[in-house]
C-alpha cells in the first residue's frame, strides 16, 4: 500500500537558519506528492506540490524536489522566520487513488 | 478567496449521543472529501463524493458513521452512537475533480471532544 514518512519533530530552530524536514514515500503507481501546512488553530493549507520526477515545486521560499530514485520529497527553506512555526505534512496522491496519503506530520519551532 | 466552510467549529458530547458535521465546499468543485486526523497524526480519509455519489467509504466505520451530499454541494457526516475513540478533527475538503494532480482545499476542520 501507500504510505508517507517524515522525519520526527518537533524541530526547533533559530530564525535566519536553514531548514530540511525530510520525507520520504512508498507508491505502487506515480503519485504526485504535496507538502501542506497546518498553523494553530487553523485548517490545512497547500504549500507546494510536484506532480512528475524532477519537478519542484516553491512556494514562499519553501522548495522540494521530487526525487524518483530516491522516492524522496524533501522540503527546504534557506532562511526561516517566525512566521513559519507551524506542523508540516507530506502527502501523496497515487495513480487509481485519489484521496491523500499523509505522513504524520513534523511540527516547526523557530525561535527569535 | 473562496473556502470550504465547515461548522461546528468545537463540540463536546457525550458518548453514545449522536452528533453530525457539516462541510459547505468551494462553489463548483465536484470532489468533496471527509478525513478524520487524530492528535499527533496525519489525515485519514474516512469518504469521498463525486457529485453526490460515494467514490470511496471503505475506511468509514459504517456500523456508526454516516456521510451524505444530497444535491451534490454540501455534506453532512453523522456519528451516531460517538464513542470515546471519535475525538478527533474532522477535516473536509474539496476539490474540482478526482485526478491525482488536483489541489484539495481544506477547510478550518471541527474538533470533536466526547466525553
Amino acid at each position: 500500500g501507500n504510505s508517507v514518512t517524515q522525519m520526527e519533530g518537533p524541530v526547533t530552530l533559530s530564525e535566519e537558519a536553514f531548514l530540511t524536514i525530510n520525507c520520504t514515500y512508498t507508491a505502487t503507481g506515480y503519485p504526485s506528492l504535496f507538502w501542506y501546512v497546518q498553523y494553530p488553530g487553523e485548517g490545512l493549507q497547500l504549500l507546494l506540490k510536484a506532480t512528475k520526477a524532477d519537478d519542484k515545486g516553491s512556494n514562499k521560499g519553501f522548495e522540494a524536489t521530487y526525487r524518483k530514485e530516491t522516492t524522496s520529497f524533501h522540503l527546504e527553506k534557506g532562511s526561516v522566520q517566525v512566521s513559519d512555526s507551524a506542523v508540516y505534512f507530506c502527502a501523496l496522491i497515487d495513480t487509481g487513488r485519489r484521496a491523500l496519503t499523509f505522513g504524520s506530520g513534523t511540527r516547526l519551532q523557530v525561535q527569535p | 478567496e473562496a473556502e470550504v466552510a465547515q461548522s461546528p467549529r468545537y463540540k463536546i458530547t457525550e458518548k453514545s449521543q449522536a452528533v453530525a458535521f457539516w462541510c459547505d465546499p468551494i462553489s463548483g468543485h465536484a470532489t468533496l472529501y471527509w478525513y478524520r486526523q487524530i492528535l499527533g497524526q496525519g489525515p485519514e480519509l474516512l469518504v469521498q463524493f463525486q457529485d453526490e455519489s460515494v467514490v470511496d467509504d471503505s475506511q468509514l466505520p459504517k456500523d456508526r458513521f454516516s456521510a451524505e451530499r444530497l444535491k451534490g454541494v454540501d455534506s453532512t457526516l453523522k456519528i451516531q452512537p460517538a464513542e470515546l475513540g471519535d475525538s478527533a478533527m474532522y477535516l473536509c475538503a474539496s476539490s474540482l475533480g478526482d485526478g491525482s494532480q488536483e489541489t484539495q482545499y481544506f477547510g478550518p476542520g471541527t474538533r470533536l471532544l466526547v466525553l
